[in-house]
């Protein structure tokens, strides 16, 4: 079965550093992976999402992530944090074994703290 | 731009209560998802669908159920609420395809309390 391991709950940066959000999967095949950012009191929105055309993935905003089959990680960045990028992000695999499309799978989340 | 609407932002309900979760999208998409969202847990799925009438458990459908009558609507329904079912309640939905990378377009939510 797919899973996602986010290994922060928390993280907190200053406006202008950059910032780091980690994640692990498992899957037995080779996965498509996202990345959903949720504002407060707002939908999830799609960052970004892998599916194996090239391993660094450009997103909005600013946010990249590379897949890293060997780690089996997909970790989130940006160069430089801005007050705006608070919000809860998830790490999601892709369910596989559904024959009609996408079924996802989220990581807990992690809050982004943006500290002025 | 994709359109999924939820038909309340916020619910407070009495424990017991039949409560009716409706979910729009305006983009003819083939398949519809519900997920309940808990603080340190993601999202859970509970009940999908790839067509009209049609519905597979998630995850979690235990106290759920759900209804698509029509194409773009799919309803969550909970036959008697009960405290443990408070929660944040999101709708998706997407187009049906045989492979793994469709993307679920979101809903804003829906903020469910039983008392």
């Amino acid at each position: 079965a797919q899973s996602v391991t986010q290994l922060d709950s928390h993280v907190s940066v200053s406006e202008g550093t950059p910032v780091l959000l980690r994640c692990n999967y498992s899957s037995s095949y080779s996965p498509s992976l996202f990345w959903y950012v949720q504002h407060p009191n707002k939908g999830l929105q799609l960052l970004l999402k892998y599916t194996s055309a090239a391993t660094l993935v450009k997103g909005i905003n600013g946010f990249e992530a590379e897949f890293k089959k060997s780690e089996t990680s997909f970790h989130l960045t940006k160069p430089s944090a801005h007050m705006s990028d608070a919000a809860e992000y998830f790490c999601v695999v892709s369910d596989g074994t559904w024959e009609y499309g996408n079924k996802l799978v989220f990581g807990a989340g992690t809050i982004l703290r943006v500290k002025s | 731009d994709v359109k999924v609407t939820q038909s309340s932002r916020y619910l407070v309900k009495r424990t017991g209560e039949k409560v009716f979760l409706e979910c729009v999208q305006d983009m003819d998409h083939e398949n519809m998802f519900w997920y309940r969202q808990d603080p340190g847990l993601g999202l859970r799925l509970i009940y999908f669908s790839y067509d009209v009438k049609m519905k597979e458990k998630g995850d979690i459908p235990e106290g759920y159920s759900v209804s698509r009558e029509k194409k773009e609507r799919f309803s969550l329904i909970l036959e008697s609420a009960s405290t443990n079912q408070t929660s944040m309640y999101l709708c998706a939905s997407s187009f049906s395809t045989s492979g793994t990378q469709e993307t679920q377009y979101f809903g804003p939510g829906t903020r469910l309390l039983v008392l």
